[in-house]
């Protein structure tokens, strides 16, 4: 079992919708939580960066962490094109605190 | 525009063969991470240098291996290279000694084919 899963999608909507992407993790040594933004042919951008449980709101961009049920979320609202883009999940457990254990991606679609 | 820049962006090579990928990181940035991302799948982490000396490894043999030097810049060498070993090798630097703080800034990668 992979520490981190992440399903890959695709995931296909049309501008304006909200997406919803979400991550499962199996470490409870995990206690920092990101997100990031890949695009075709680039590095990974970091979108969020939660450390405890609860909501952080960034602009469209909203970061959830529920510890209690190992599950992460991150919510795109009013989506455009741009944001077409493979999303990545990653985690840092304590005692590994250099190491980020990343999802697979899910391929997010913005369709105009 | 990313502070980390990588070279080659793509490479071809023979399998047995011996690679060297290279990294800029981000000035004033003393951690660089190197990772290896297969099609399809996240980045997996290979190992981490802190002021020159490897501080943290992941599930990788040793024929990875890596230099860190002053000037932020650093190496990512493979030996005896498998054809498995084709995937997106990406850097990233850090202003900390480790991701949590400071998070990482990351290169476009290099795109390495193993034939």
């Amino acid at each position: 079992q992979k520490e981190v899963e992440q399903d890959p999608g695709p995931l296909s909507v049309p501008e304006g919708a909200i997406v919803s992407l979400n991550c499962t993790y199996s470490n409870s040594a995990f206690q920092y939580f990101m997100w990031y933004r890949q695009y075709s042919r680039k590095g990974p951008e970091l979108l969020m960066y939660t450390y405890s449980s609860g909501n952080k709101e960034d602009g469209r961009f909203t970061a959830q962490v529920d510890k209690s049920s190992k599950y992460i979320s991150l919510f795109i609202r009013d989506s455009q094109p741009s944001d077409s883009a493979t999303y990545l999940c990653a985690m840092i457990s304590a005692d590994n605190d250099y190491k980020l254990s990343f999802g697979a991606g899910t391929t997010v679609t913005v369709r105009a | 525009e990313t502070g980390v820049t990588q070279s080659p962006t793509h490479l071809i090579k023979t399998r047995g063969q011996q690679v060297t990928l290279r990294c800029s990181s981000q000035s004033g940035h003393n951690t660089v991470s190197w990772y290896q991302q297969a099609l399809g799948q996240g980045p997996q982490f290979i190992f981490q240098y802190y002021r020159e000396e490897e501080n943290g490894r992941g599930n990788f043999p040793p024929r990875f291996s890596g230099l860190q030097f002053p000037n932020y810049s650093s190496e990512l060498n493979v030996n005896a290279l498998e054809l498995d070993d084709s995937a997106l090798y990406l850097c990233a630097s850090s202003g900390g000694t480790g991701a949590n703080l400071y998070g990482y800034t990351f290169g476009s990668g290099t795109r390495l084919t193993v034939v």
